[in-house]
Formats: structure tokens, C-alpha cells, sequence
């Protein structure tokens, strides 16, 4: 596709059920962020992946959030025991290549609602 | 540590109006990147500008124009002319380079265009 996309849109889990994100890149692209949007704020990053490397993770709230690209393309974004303070949207973003003067392109984001 | 403020939480003006949004940031890089991302209602960011420490030229692309003083540490976003479809939530961000490629946001500015 032309763009960054991601799956599911919403999510609504249960307190303590796993869910599982998924984001598409830009074909190409090289880089892979994901950030956490909570309602009204700015977005937080979370981690970022080049190629197949995690090599940045510092932004993951707990162990119950874990982030993989096996294969350099496809991003999975894994929570375990959703607590209510996840609720957020999930943001995806690939770029070009490395180095903080690319520019990342997002993705529309899955809205996660925990009850 | 990086950090982006942007002070005006929202700011409402009438179409045709000009109107300038603020951002300052802080970092230790002395090479450094920076953004402003809209977000309209639909939730996706959408990138408008990227601009790098060592060029601090003005830049103009139709009505919007950026302004980057490194003295104030500000990188302002002035819309001329406002119309209703520049109504959005307008972010700020901050990468530094290899290591740093992450971005900071600030808390976003939310416009209105009232008609």
C-alpha cells in the first residue's frame, strides 16, 4: 500500500486479556517506531526497530508490552494483562531509513479501550 | 533529555485570520530535527515540515510558513489566511541523530477555525 497501516482499528479487551497490534510500513522503509497516544496528549515513543533490530525499547511502560519485526517488514505489538491505563492509541510509524532526519510517517493508529 | 513545549493549549480564530503556533524545545544535541505534524479529527498524523539545526532558513509552502530561530530555541508555524480545513490538533517534535532517532512531541496545539 501507498501508506502505513495498521490493524485493528479499535480494540476492545477485557481487564487481563492479551491483544495484539499490528502495523504495516511503507514498503521499504527501513525504520519502525511505535508510539502511545493517551486522549489529549502528544504521542510517546514506545520503541523503534531497524530492520529486524529492536534497537531501542526504553520507552515500554512494563514487561506486560513487548514489540517484535521478525522478518524486517510487519511490526506486532504484543500487551499481556491489560490494565485500564493502557487504553490509548497506538501509533505506528516507518521511515526511509536511519538516523533521526528521516521523516516518520504514521499510521491511522488502533484505538485500545480497556474495561 | 529532550523536551518540546508548546504552550497554547487551544486558540480559536476566525477564517481569513492569520495565526501562529508556538514551539520551543530543549536539547543537548548539537545536531537536531525538527517537526510539526497535524492531526485532524480523524486521528492521523500527518506530516507537514522537517527542518534540520544547521538550516535556519524561514521556509514558506502556500499559506503556512515556519519560522526557526536557534537564539530562542523556537520553531513557530504560522498559517495565513485560516480556513475551516486547517482546523486540527497541530504537534511539535524533536529527534536528535544516530542513537536519538526517536521523537519527542510537545502536548499539541488545538486549532479551531470558526467560519
Amino acid at each position: 500500500g501507498a501508506g502505513v497501516s495498521q490493524s485493528p482499528r479499535y480494540k476492545v479487551a477485557k481487564r487481563g486479556q492479551d491483544v495484539a497490534l499490528r502495523c504495516d510500513p511503507i514498503s521499504g522503509h527501513v525504520s519502525l517506531f511505535w508510539y502511545q497516544q493517551a486522549l489529549g496528549q502528544g504521542p510517546e515513543f514506545l520503541t523503534y526497530f531497524q530492520n529486524e533490530a529492536q534497537l531501542d525499547k526504553s520507552g515500554l511502560p512494563s514487561d506486560r508490552f513487548f514489540a517484535e519485526r521478525p522478518e524486517g517488514s510487519v511490526s506486532t505489538l504484543k500487551i499481556q494483562r491489560t490494565q485500564q491505563e493502557d487504553s490509548a492509541v497506538y501509533l505506528c510509524a516507518s521511515s526511509l531509513g536511519g538516523g533521526g532526519q528521516e521523516t516518520q510517517y504514521f499510521g491511522p493508529g488502533t484505538r485500545l479501550l480497556v474495561l | 533529555a529532550q523536551k518540546v513545549t508548546q504552550a497554547q493549549t487551544e486558540i480559536s480564530v476566525v477564517e481569513k485570520e492569520d495565526v501562529t503556533l508556538d514551539c520551543v524545545y530543549e536539547t543537548r544535541d548539537t545536531t537536531y530535527y525538527l517537526f510539526w505534524y497535524k492531526q485532524p479529527p480523524s486521528g492521523e498524523l500527518v506530516f507537514l515540515i522537517r527542518r534540520n539545526s544547521f538550516d535556519e532558513q524561514n521556509e514558506i509552502s502556500g499559506r503556512y510558513s515556519w519560522n526557526f530561530q536557534k537564539s530562542t530555541s523556537s520553531f513557530n508555524f504560522t498559517i495565513t489566511a485560516s480556513q475551516v480545513v486547517d482546523s486540527a490538533v497541530y504537534f511539535c517534535a524533536l529527534s536528535g541523530d544516530f542513537g536519538n532517532e526517536k521523537l519527542t512531541f510537545g502536548t499539541g496545539t488545538r486549532l479551531t477555525i470558526i467560519p
